[in-house]
């Protein structure tokens, strides 16, 4: 079945640090590709999404790009600032299967001053 | 403002007594879902109306029930038969037509039973 798969956090950076969090997927279909960012105590909102392969969301500093070739939508920011610190979501949801979007495990992120 | 509104954001009972998790929506979403979140775990689906009157089981459905009367409303009930309540209920809406099927979510219902 359709899976998500992001890397284990926590990943611990230091201010304006480089970050990348890695995401690979298994689904049929053409799926649609999210990240999604919880902060404590909060419900998710939706950070950037990408709908077709070569695709590129973009939002807040943050980037992904669908790469179809390799099943993958890795988030990436230059340069993260204190207030990054959260959990990141990757999800996908395909147009066959009924109206789920399967989410990843989550990648908690600490950024330090 | 348009949004999701769940309430309340902390819930506390005794184990054996059935509890309702309030979700409203005033985006003119289809779709609602209900999800539950444990520590350091992604999300959950326990069920998904995509349209009043109708409901589908999401992955995780046992000990929980839902309504979908109002577009607006997709109140979630943990009975006493669900084994292990205690978690961060999420509720989400979406509009599922066209290619946007992105999820907005509420802030949460922490569910502490003991």
């Amino acid at each position: 079945g359709d899976s998500v798969t992001q890397m284990e956090g926590p990943v611990t950076l230091s201010e304006e640090a480089f970050l990348t969090i890695n995401c690979t997927y298994t689904a049929t279909g053409y799926p649609s590709l999210f990240w999604y960012v919880q902060y404590p105590g909060e419900g998710l909102q939706l950070l950037l999404k990408a709908t077709k392969a070569d695709d590129k969301g973009s939002n807040k500093g943050f980037e992904a790009t669908y790469r179809k070739e390799t099943t993958s939508f890795h988030l990436e920011k230059g340069s993260v600032q204190v207030s990054d610190s959260a959990v990141y979501f990757c999800a996908l949801r395909t147009n066959t299967g009924g109206f789920k979007t399967i989410f990843g495990a989550g990648t908690r992120l600490f950024v330090k001053a | 403002d348009g949004g999701i509104t769940q309430s309340p954001k902390y819930l506390f009972r005794k184990e054996g007594q059935n509890v309702t998790l309030s979700c409203e929506q005033n985006l003119n979403h289809d779709a609602m879902y209900w999800y539950r979140q444990d520590p350091g775990q992604g999300l959950r689906l326990i069920y998904y109306s995509q349209i009043v009157n109708d409901f589908q089981k999401g992955d995780i459905a046992e000990g929980y029930s839902v309504s979908r009367e109002k577009k607006e409303s997709f109140p979630l009930t943990v009975t006493s038969a669900q084994k292990n309540p205690t978690a961060f209920y999420l509720c989400a809406s979406s509009i599922d037509r066209g290619s946007t099927h992105e999820q907005y979510f509420g802030p949460g219902t922490r569910l502490t039973v003991t």
